[in-house]
């Protein structure tokens, strides 16, 4: 397994349009989690999945933000109607449930940029 | 509300020279789990250690280790006989089981 792919590695988009990123997690991780992160910031959390579930939403993801796994396995986030507050690196992380408490492995993020 | 506190948002170190980074938590919570986390440029987020909370032992990791004092809500990680490849930002988190939550990062930069 190659580890936790995220598509498109980049993103430059005008204020106002829809994007929508894809995370990919290591195949046998049933946890499934995005954060966000802005320049000279740490990851905040936005929201966590256990396979198709989500479990948990942060206050950060408003309602222009939509977080999908619709069989368990990749997920995608939807950024509806982009504000240039939007610009960050989007990351996703996976880990898995069993035997306890697992560490979450990082994707290389998405860098999304609203002009 | 989980906190975590990274006060130092630069530090620099001689290449085989020994570096702390402080990192202090505030939680009301007994039991959790403390990371730090690497972030070389341009690269992924690996986890460099990690620490239970129930454990009085300091974790280690080859030249990576920890001090954690639970009663003063701090965990600082010291890395021994630093290398070129250490360059990187490092976060401080903390988690109950699902939700991480991190610092705001030191950067790390080792001088030849």
């Amino acid at each position: 397994d190659t580890g936790v792919s995220q598509d498109p590695r980049h993103k430059i988009t005008k204020r106002g349009q829809n994007v929508t990123f894809r995370c990919d997690p290591i195949s046998e991780h049933n946890r499934l989690y995005w954060y966000r992160q802005t320049l000279g910031q740490g990851p905040e959390f936005l929201t966590y999945f256990q396979n198709e579930a989500q479990l948990e939403k942060s206050r950060l993801l408003s309602d222009r933000f939509s977080a999908e796994r619709p069989k368990g396995s990749f997920s995608t986030l939807e950024i509806q109607r982009t504000e240039q507050g939007d610009s960050a690196m989007y990351l996703c992380a996976s880990s898995t449930s069993l035997g306890g408490f697992s560490e979450q492995y990082f994707g290389p993020g998405t860098r999304l940029t609203v002009t | 509300a989980q906190t975590v506190t990274q006060s130092q948002p630069e530090m620099s170190v001689q290449e085989a020279e020994t570096v702390t980074l402080s990192c202090t938590y505030d939680t009301s919570e007994n039991n959790y789990y403390l990371f730090w986390y690497k972030q070389p440029p341009s690269r992924q987020m690996i986890l460099v250690i990690r620490q239970e909370a129930y454990k009085q032992q300091n974790a280690t990791e080859n030249r990576f280790s920890v001090n954690f004092q639970k009663a003063a809500k701090s965990f600082s990680l010291k890395i021994s006989d630093s290398q070129l490849g250490d360059t990187a930002m490092y976060f401080c988190a903390f988690s109950m089981g699902t939700q991480f939550y991190f610092g705001t990062g030191t950067s790390l930069t080792v001088i030849p």
